[in-house]
């Protein structure tokens, strides 16, 4: 296993349309999480899954965004309706369960950007 | 989960130790300490954590004041490959997500 895996990479789009990335987890990790970042900020929580259920959205999560991690295996987060406000670089994150004692695997997102 | 105060930036002459600050004055006798460091262009990295006791491992050592209410993490010898931005951050075990803040950027000069 190499750790998280993200695709793609970067991607570019026109506003309007509608995107969607993937995430591949650390396959014995039960815990998926994705993040948002934005140029000079820390990553900002969207939302986690544990398996295949979604438990947590932030408010960030607005109706445009949505997230699946069907299987409680890889995970995809789609926005529809792209806006200028949406270029960020979306990070995902696997962990091992829960508790505070585990750390997170961060892969190495991918970057968007609305024109 | 409790928020954690670091210097905005720091600097550090390489093959040096670079000493990073971080205060989280509010935090509860459950909250583990994580630090993370971001390359540019990359996703964060785990470093290290702790709950009381100082801990060392092959990339640094974090220590912990007897409070608890700061801790440092410390490179023992800084390369240019240390250059990153520095996290530090609470988290317990009814918190589901990491709160990153803005980090301390390192700049570690040849």
């Amino acid at each position: 296993d190499t750790g998280v895996s993200q695709n793609p990479r970067h991607k570019i789009t026109k506003r309007g349309q509608n995107v969607t990335f993937r995430c591949d987890p650390i396959s014995e990790h039960n815990r998926l999480y994705w993040y948002r970042q934005t140029l000079g900020q820390g990553p900002e929580f969207l939302t986690y899954f544990q398996n295949e259920a979604q438990l947590e959205k932030s408010r960030l999560l607005s109706d445009r965004f949505s997230a699946e991690r069907p299987k409680g295996s890889f995970s995809t987060l789609e926005i529809q309706r792209t806006e200028q406000g949406d270029s960020a670089m979306y990070l995902c994150a696997s962990s091992l369960g829960g508790f505070a004692n585990y750390g997170y695997t961060f892969g190495s997102g991918t970057r968007l950007t609305v024109v | 989960d409790a928020k954690t105060t670091q210097p905005n930036s720091m600097e550090s002459n390489e093959e040096e130790p670079v000493h990073l600050p971080c205060n989280h004055s509010t935090i509860s006798g459950t909250d583990y300490i994580h630090w993370y460091r971001q390359l540019p262009s990359q996703g964060p990295e785990y470093v290290i954590h702790g709950l009381t006791s100082n801990v060392n491992n092959r990339m640094a050592s974090l220590a912990i004041a007897e409070d608890r209410k700061s801790s440092t993490l410390i490179l023992h010898r800084a390369t240019l490959r240390d250059a990153a931005v520095y996290y530090c951050i609470l988290r317990t075990n009814t918190g589901n997500q990491f709160y990153f803040g803005t980090g301390t950027s390192l700049t570690v000069i040849p």
